[in-house]
């Protein structure tokens, strides 16, 4: 069972370019949890989706940024008009269903420059 | 709203150390709590899961103790190793409602083990 994927690992983008992160959850998991790790500070949640559904986006900031968890694909993380203060690491985390446990599979991030 | 402390902030021992990591959290209605490593540039990697059933879990060198009512959980590092040089970082889940949570990240310890 491959881990959660996430692509492209690194992107670099010019300010008031669009950027587009995905996520592949693990096999069979189903809910979907965006962080962000901005420099000198501590992971943030963003947001958090299920399948076609936005189960909480309290961490999302409200301009520019969206996310989608498609019934068919990856779960996708859109930057419009990236600034400087967008440069940072974003991680996806996945979990199974109603899972007992309660807990989340992180991918390896994607690490975001704006130039 | 959960918030979630670690102290120290950094760390410098040296190796064959034995340490104490400190992780504090102020709602202590958790299901669990999470210590992971994270090494420079790089993604999250999990070390220790506690159940809030549970009072410590080991893995390894690695143990890992929760008590619930003080809202504290230490990770214990037997005979440390340069190996070992990371920012380890706890998580508590808040619980958003039925079984959807998102976790709350501390701002990690950052441990030097020198050789």
């Amino acid at each position: 069972n491959a881990g959660v994927m996430q692509n492209p690992r690194h992107l670099v983008r010019r300010r008031g370019q669009e950027a587009r992160l995905r996520c592949s959850p693990m096999k069979g998991h189903s809910h979907v949890y965006w962080y962000r790790q901005l420099p000198e500070e501590g992971l943030k949640f963003m947001v958090y989706l299920q399948k076609e559904n936005i189960i909480d986006e309290s961490g999302m900031p409200k301009e520019r940024f969206s996310a989608e968890f498609p019934k068919e694909g990856p779960s996708i993380l859109r930057i419009q008009q990236v600034v400087r203060g967008d440069s940072a690491a974003y991680f996806c985390a996945s979990s199974p269903p109603r899972d007992g446990t309660i807990k989340q599979y992180f991918g390896p991030g994607t690490r975001l420059t704006v130039t | 709203k959960q918030e979630v402390t670690q102290i120290p902030a950094a760390l410098s021992v040296p190796e064959g150390e034995n340490l104490v990591l400190n992780c504090s959290f102020t709602d202590s209605a958790i299901y669990n709590l999470q210590w992971f490593r994270q090494d420079p540039g790089k993604g999250l990697t999990s070390l220790l899961l506690i159940q809030s059933s549970q009072r410590e879990q080991t893995s390894g060198r690695l143990n890992a103790s929760l008590d619930k009512s003080s809202g504290r959980s230490t990770l214990y590092i037997a005979a440390s190793q340069p190996g070992d040089s990371a920012t380890y970082l706890c998580a508590a889940p808040f619980i958003l409602g039925g079984s959807n949570y998102k976790l709350t990240f501390g701002k990690g310890t950052l441990l030097t083990v020198n050789p």
